[in-house]
């Protein structure tokens, strides 16, 4: 079965403060990889995802996600953090391009201003 | 706004009665999730449509809950005899193909008294 382990499920940063957020999955074929975002007060939505080609991946905000597929790991990372980024972020996987994408518990961060 | 739409967004209810919610997704989306958020988690798989077929349910979805979509555009989630432990927040998300990203509505949050 499909799961996805998120390490923190809280982080305090300062804002400029580097930030790297840890996802590991558990899945052996093929990989279809997100990371969302959920505002205060805002539903979910896309940050970055994965699908094939270079495991390195930008998406909005300056923020970047690595697939590493022998540590079946799917980092969240961003250099400098700002208040603004204060949010819950999600890792989820799909397996297989199948319809099911399974999320991880969330980590909520907050950056002190 | 052409995003995913949910209705309503906050629901009290007491134990034992019957609700219903309602999901509008984007509308060249012809495949649709219902998932259950409870504090603390990611977000649970409960169903999956696409069209109007509804493809897989979780075990997560006792016999109380029922979900349509009867002319493959809009959702309805139904829960019958509503337990304590069924408050949550429900999520509707839809999405072009199965394997991409799921865009997401607002949600509905049950409290169940």
């Amino acid at each position: 079965a499909q799961s996805v382990s998120q390490h923190n499920h809280h982080v305090i940063l300062s804002e400029a403060a580097s930030l790297e957020l840890g996802c590991n999955y558990s899945y052996g074929g093929t990989v279809n990889l997100f990371w969302y975002v959920q505002y205060p007060g805002q539903h979910l939505q896309l940050l970055l995802k994965y699908f094939s080609g270079d495991p390195l991946v930008k998406g909005i905000k300056g923020f970047e996600a690595e697939f590493i597929k022998s540590k079946f790991s799917f980092n969240l990372r961003k250099p400098s953090v700002q208040w603004s980024d204060t949010a819950e972020y999600f890792c989820a996987v799909n397996g297989g391009g199948g319809f099911k994408t399974i999320f991880g518990a969330g980590t909520r961060l907050f950056v002190k201003a | 706004d052409t995003g995913v739409s949910q209705n309503p967004r906050h629901k009290i209810t007491k134990r034992g009665q019957n609700v219903t919610f309602r999901c509008d997704p984007i509308s060249e989306h012809n495949r649709l999730y219902w998932y259950r958020q409870t504090l603390g988690q990611g977000p649970e798989f409960l169903t999956y449509f696409q069209n109007e077929a509804q493809l897989e349910k979780s075990r997560l979805l006792s016999d109380r809950f029922s979900a349509e979509r009867p002319k493959g555009s809009f959702s309805t989630l139904e829960i019958q005899r509503t337990e304590q432990g069924d408050s949550a927040m429900y999520l509707c998300a839809s999405s072009q193909a199965p394997g991409r990203p799921q865009y997401f509505g607002p949600g509905t949050r049950l409290t169940v008294l």
